[in-house]
């Protein structure tokens, strides 16, 4: 159980252009979803948490109109890197916690590495 | 300070040794800790949760807790070259939105 799945795994595109990835729980719903990006060598951050219908809460220096998310079912969050640069290339990671019980783990998606050129 | 510390390593300890991870934290009010184990290129893998005070096992892992000490640790039993990839703690606060923050990952290597 906990299956996290996230698409596209891999993509590159030019700069100015705008990618969607998605992130989708596959065996439970997910309450409340993470997004976070990782650079070379670093800890994961935090950009900012979504809850199903309902705007999403963006970490500090998060630009929320530069990172449109979308949770629009209990098994779906979407993030959508708007007129993406080359400083937008990381490693962007979706996570789900389930609404179940007081344990508040999460489960984390296989990860989506965007490359701007 | 930050939120969460981990040393960075790497941290070799050779084929079927006791590998020890450490993590130290600031907030006195969290509530849940976990580790979680990432190959490179790859997504985190939560391996363990601890929420109360003592030691947790499960497997080869044993997770142990001090809130007075706000210090969590990670021991793996023999241990394994597969076992070689970086160790993230993280910490949950309470009232905090179930929001995770991360240490900055210790990296570990068992050799042959």
């Amino acid at each position: 159980g906990a299956v996290v799945s996230q698409h596209p795994s891999r993509v590159i595109c030019k700069s100015g252009t705008s990618v969607k990835i998605e992130c989708r729980s596959l065996d439970f719903q997910a309450t409340t979803m993470f997004w976070y990006r990782q650079f070379p060598k670093q800890s994961l951050m935090l950009m900012a948490t979504s809850n199903e219908g309902s705007k999403a809460t963006y970490e500090q220096g998060v630009e929320k109109d530069k990172f449109l998310i979308n949770h629009a079912s209990l098994t779906l969050s979407t993030l959508t890197v708007t007129s993406a640069h080359p400083e937008d290339s990381s490693f962007y990671i979706c996570s789900a916690r389930s609404g179940q019980g007081a344990i508040d783990e999460q489960f984390f998606g296989p990860g989506t590495r965007l490359t701007v050129l | 300070q930050k939120e969460v510390e981990q040393n960075s390593g790497p941290l070799s300890v050779p084929e079927g040794a006791i590998a020890s991870l450490n993590c130290t934290y600031s907030d006195r009010g969290s509530q849940s800790f976990f580790w979680y184990r990432q190959y490179s290129g790859k997504s985190p893998e939560l391996i363990m949760s601890i929420y109360s005070n003592g030691d947790k096992e499960d497997g080869r892992f044993t997770a142990q807790l001090n809130k007075a000490s706000q210090y969590v640790s990670l021991l793996i039993r023999d241990s394994q070259p597969s076992d070689s990839a970086t160790y993230l703690c993280a910490v949950s606060v309470s009232g905090g939105g179930n929001k995770l923050t991360f240490g900055t990952g210790t990296q570990l290597k068992v050799e042959l």
